[in-house]
Formats: structure tokens, sequence, C-alpha cells
């Protein structure tokens, strides 16, 4: 089955600086990617996410970058803001089934 | 639009009792739905997954079970709950292999 590694655990930016999350697929049969954002004691919210035909995607300050020979896929958070501070999971399925990512917690000081 | 329910959104459990947590879909047919769980601080684990009434997958062996009675509902229960259920349980659902929104979350403690 699908098994999904994230990295980095934890990362720590000043304001206005980008982060990037970083994550690794072993199905190569996988064809949708989401990533999710999960503030404290929330539901985790969907806030991008990519399909296998397509190698980037973007939405503003974030955007998401495919790379299916390396199977591997990237999160990029531009111009970071206070409120960007949370825990970010990114996922993978080419089924039925989610699997997901061990997180990322974000921290954005001012 | 769609919307998803879910409930209890807090439950305080002893150990040994039964757990049911219901959730449920609006404003869509045949949705795929799933239970997952997220231990705290941890990640999300995938428990049960169902593609349509009746029909359940489980992915981790446990005292959990899950059912679904109607199109658009689905149900995660326990006969005799462990200290090591408590976690934040979540259900979602999604059309078919993307778009996955999450329900709000039920907070179980087993003490």
């Amino acid at each position: 089955g699908e098994n999904v590694e994230q990295h980095p655990s934890t990362l720590s930016v000043q304001e206005g600086d980008s982060a990037v999350i970083k994550c690794t697929y072993s199905d190569s049969a996988s064809n949708y990617f989401p990533w999710y954002k999960q503030e404290l004691g929330k539901r985790p919210q969907l806030i991008i996410d990519i399909r296998s035909n397509v190698g980037e995607k973007k939405d503003q300050r974030i955007a998401v970058t495919l790379n299916k020979t390396a199977k591997h896929f990237s999160l990029h958070i531009t111009e970071t803001q206070p409120e960007d501070s949370a825990v970010y999971f990114c996922a993978a399925t080419n089924t039925d089934k989610l699997i997901f990512g061990t997180g990322t917690r974000l921290q954005v000081f001012p | 639009s769609q919307t998803i329910h879910q409930w209890p959104a807090t439950l305080v459990q002893p150990v040994g009792s039964p757990l049911s947590l219901e959730c449920t879909v609006e404003g869509t047919s045949n949705p795929n739905l799933y239970w997952y769980r997220q231990a705290a601080g941890r990640g999300l684990q995938l428990l049960f997954y169902s593609v349509g009434i009746g029909q359940i997958s489980s992915e981790v062996p446990q005292n959990l079970s899950a059912s679904r009675p109607q199109d658009r509902q689905f149900i995660l229960s326990s006969k005799k709950l462990l200290l090591s259920d408590s976690g934040f349980y979540l259900c979602a659902w999604s059309p078919r292999n993307y778009g996955y929104t999450f329900g709000s979350g039920t907070r179980l403690t087993v003490v």
C-alpha cells in the first residue's frame, strides 16, 4: 500500500520568509496529492491539491510542485505570515483511500 | 452545497464502556466515507473507509468497527473502549478519490 513520508517535522521561519515542506510517496500509481492545514484543535482544511497530470499549481502565496519520476511533491509558502502557523499534512492516493504524511509544524515568528 | 456533520464534539467515557460516533453527509449521493483517528500531536491514521452502503474496509485491526447503514451515514463503534482509544476522531467524505472534506471531529477521552 501507499506510504507517505514528510519532512521536516518542525519548521520555524521569520515573517516574510518562504517555507518549503517536502513529501515522498511510494506508490507510483498515486495520482492525487492534497495538502491540508490544521490549526490547534480543529479539523484539517484543504489548502491546495494537485493531480498527477500537472507539474505545478499555484494559489496566491502557496504553490505545490510534483515530480512523478522521483515520487515527491512539495508545498511552498511565500511571504509567510503569523497566521500561517499551523500543522501541515501532505497526502497521496490512487484508490479510494487517502494516506497522510506525519505532518510539519510550521511556526512563523513576527 | 455539501456539508458533513459529526457528533458529539467531545466525549469522556470510562474504560470498558461502548462507543458510537455518527457522521452524516448532506447534499451529495454515494460518497466515499472515512474514519480517521489522530492521537495527541500526531498524524492522521485511517481506520475505516466505505465506498457504498454495507461496504466497509478496515485498515487497522483493533476493537473498533464501522457500519454504513444508509448512503450518507457512517458510524464508528466499539463494544469496550480501551485507554488507547483516546484521540481525535475525524469523519471525512469525498466524491471519488479527490476533494476529501473533514467533519469537525470528536475528541474522545477514555478514563
